[in-house]
């Protein structure tokens, strides 16, 4: 089955811009969804098919996806963004495969 | 607004069985597919079932044979019936709706599971 590896984790000082990756076999081909979880909560969608924000996310939060890698770039970070982020795609199987998690962590 | 309410959660032991519901409000519930999403204490997301809106299902491999996902229109309620139960199955149980383009768009807060003996 299709795997995709999160780096656990990645700390960065409020104002700055994290980069969170999910690396998959040409992940680049596949639509990418991200989910943010914070603390004692469930999930919530970030960003969908690769770059597209739901209403009520913030546009600091950006997504893109080539080759082997997609990533989730958080600019000007605050405090409030300190959560879970975890990717998702589906596989060709028809199941839905999680990245294993990124714990960001602001300094 | 889309809710989605979990419950039956709980303590059982190895080889037992428990029910889980998700009460569905807030939009169209026929019209969507819906999944089971678990979460072991401090541990990852890992999707456990999914059911299309036309009762096709899929399940991941370490639950197939053991769970059955079903779905009542009627009621607007998602069911997992979870049997033989291992401790490895001991997690919050998330029921999530499908979005139209394939992504989960809505989580609902999910039930607990503890599998012990």
């Amino acid at each position: 089955s299709y795997v995709l590896t999160q780096s656990p984790s990645v700390s960065v000082a409020p104002g700055q811009t994290a980069r969170i990756t999910c690396g998959g076999n040409d992940i680049g081909r596949k639509s990418v969804h991200w989910y943010q979880q914070k603390p004692g909560q469930a999930p919530v969608l970030a960003v969908y098919d690769d770059s597209d924000r739901p209403s009520g996310i913030p546009e600091r939060f950006a997504g893109s996806n080539s080759g082997n890698t997609a990533t989730l770039t958080i600019s000007r970070v605050e405090a409030g963004d300190e959560a879970d982020y975890y990717c998702q795609v589906w596989d060709s199987s028809s199941e839905v495969v999680f990245g294993g998690g990124t714990k960001l962590t602001v300094l | 607004e889309v809710q989605l309410v979990e419950s039956g959660g709980g303590f059982v032991q190895p080889g037992g069985s428990l029910r889980l519901s998700c009460a569905a409000s807030g939009f169209t519930f026929s019209n969507f597919w819906m999944h089971w999403v678990r979460q072991p204490p401090g541990k990852g997301l890992v999707w456990v079932s999914r059911i299309h809106t036309d009762g096709t299902t899929n399940y991941a491999d370490s639950v197939k044979g053991r769970f059955t996902i079903s779905r009542d229109n009627a009621k607007n309620t998602l069911y997992l019936q979870m049997n033989s139960l291992r401790a490895e199955d001991t997690a919050l149980y998330y029921c999530v709706r499908e979005a139209s383009g394939d992504w989960l768009d809505s989580w609902g807060q999910g039930t607990l599971v503890t599998v012990s003996s």
